[in-house]
């Protein structure tokens, strides 16, 4: 069964803080995607990842990082958290083959005081 | 750019009535187009697709027809349940990059018994 997991569902961390959010995937899947989900937005894409060791921006970068050592494993990284961060955190991966959906983990809901 | 906009929800019924929940989207090229679904406390779920104009997407009694002379995407469904109370999203999806999407807001449908 395909599955992709995310290390946390609740995280609550203060303002200036490094915050991790790791993100697993165990289907071999070769793009992987971490998404923002606010109300009334929709998802926007902040980062994808395309192969190991590759990355790019996407829709909404600023005061993001990614890092992907190993194909499964995708980490957004916000170097210093702020309150307008405060959000749900959606991670996906896909198949190189496009026409191919993508599958989503549970989401972390961050809260950042 | 390219953009997906939905019906502002939320959209309450009752159960077996008819579900119509707008989509249009602009794009400059022939994306393909997707419904995604949310259950409460869990991930995006693929529902349906379409690829070219004209194309019905179908699933758990969900129908979508992708309509390029309107841009148009509209979900339909002839009777639903209390179980298919989610958060809908339309997205749309070039051809020839990673797989990334666009989304739509996301419309809240809540079924009432």
């Amino acid at each position: 069964d395909v599955k992709v997991t995310q290390s946390s569902r609740y995280l609550v961390k203060r303002t200036g803080e490094k915050v991790f959010l790791e993100c697993v995937q165990d289907m071999d899947h070769e793009n992987m995607f971490w998404y923002r989900q606010d109300p009334g937005l929709g998802l926007r894409l902040i980062y994808f990842s395309y192969d190991v060791k590759m990355k790019e921006k996407g829709d909404i970068p600023e005061g993001y990082s990614v890092s992907r050592e190993k194909k499964e494993r995708f980490s957004l990284i916000l170097e210093s958290a702020s309150t307008n961060q405060t959000s749900m955190y959606l991670c996906a991966s896909s198949p190189s083959d496009t026409s191919e959906t993508q599958y989503f983990g549970p989401g972390t809901r961050l809260l950042v005081l | 750019g390219d953009s997906v906009t939905q019906m502002e929800g939320p959209v309450t019924l009752s159960e077996e009535a008819f579900l119509t929940i707008n989509c249009t989207y602009t794009a400059t090229g022939y994306p393909s187009l997707f419904w995604y679904v949310q259950y409460p406390g869990e991930g995006l779920q693929l529902l349906l697709k379409a690829t070219k104009a004209d194309d019905k997407g179908s699933n758990k009694g969900f129908e979508a027809t992708y309509r390029k002379e309107t841009t148009s995407f509209h979900l339909e469904k002839g009777s639903v349940q209390v179980s298919d109370s989610a958060v809908y999203f339309c997205a749309l999806r070039y051809s020839g990059n990673t797989g990334k999407l666009i989304f739509g807001q996301g419309t809240t449908l809540q079924v009432k018994p």
